[in-house]
């Protein structure tokens, strides 16, 4: 079965330089989370999407933004990186509407700031 | 939304029924109890849901409490490749796009 899909796996930036890490989810899923799990942390929601529209925010830093496409993909932009901002990020796609929201999570993003 | 408490390790012996608990005491009528899991770095993985009765599927099944204060997730058959981070998530259904809150999980090793 098809699954939700990350480019790129990996990606090393600077300090101060921007990145984009893009998320396909899985066919007929209309919705999108993005999640950030630092060093030997546990996963932090970021923002989802629903049908193009934010649905939801959560810890995400002002120099952080995204967007959901119309063919459902989703973009995470990020400026003036920091060390700080060295961790893997997930992507999760659910279909909406459905009684519960399962959500199912790509195989992730490292990004590593130097 | 609900917090919930899991203990932070388990052992388990291959072939074994691994028993993971979760306390979740403050859950609301309309919040569901879902498990997921983590294999070291990789994406987290879905495993089961339910809102007040027990569910099973291929993976695992899912034992609720009559109060719905606790639950517990059952591994019928513990493997090596089931050696993971296990995170019981309580969560609305609102209708549209609800997050995960992930705590620490249960850090479940499997042994031969």
């Amino acid at each position: 079965a098809a699954g939700v899909i990350q480019s790129p796996r990996h990606l090393i930036k600077e300090k101060r330089e921007t990145a984009t890490l893009k998320c396909y989810p899985i066919p007929r899923h209309d919705t999108v989370y993005w999640y950030q799990q630092g060093p030997g942390q546990d996963p932090q929601f970021l923002i989802s999407f629903y049908e193009k529209m934010q649905s939801d925010k959560g810890s995400i830093p002002d120099r952080f933004s995204a967007q959901q496409f119309s063919d459902y993909h989703s973009e995470l932009n990020m400026s003036s990186l920091e060390l700080g901002d060295s961790a893997l990020y997930f992507c999760a796609s659910s279909l909406g509407r459905t009684y519960t929201d399962t959500q199912y999570f790509g195989p992730g993003t490292r990004l590593t700031v130097l | 939304d609900a917090k919930t408490t899991q203990p932070p390790s388990m052992d388990c012996a291959e072939g074994r029924a691994a028993n993971l608990p979760c306390n979740h005491s403050t859950i609301s009528g309309n919040e569901y109890v879902y498990w997921y899991r983590q294999i070291h770095s990789q994406g987290p993985q879905y495993i089961i849901h339910g809102l007040k009765n027990n569910e099973t599927n291929e993976m695992a099944s899912l034992i609720i409490t009559e109060d719905r204060k606790s639950s517990t997730l059952i591994l019928p058959h513990a493997t090596l490749r089931d050696t993971a981070v296990y995170y019981c998530i309580v969560s609305p259904y609102t209708g549209t796009a609800s997050k995960l809150t992930f705590g620490t999980g249960t850090r479940l090793q499997v042994t031969l």
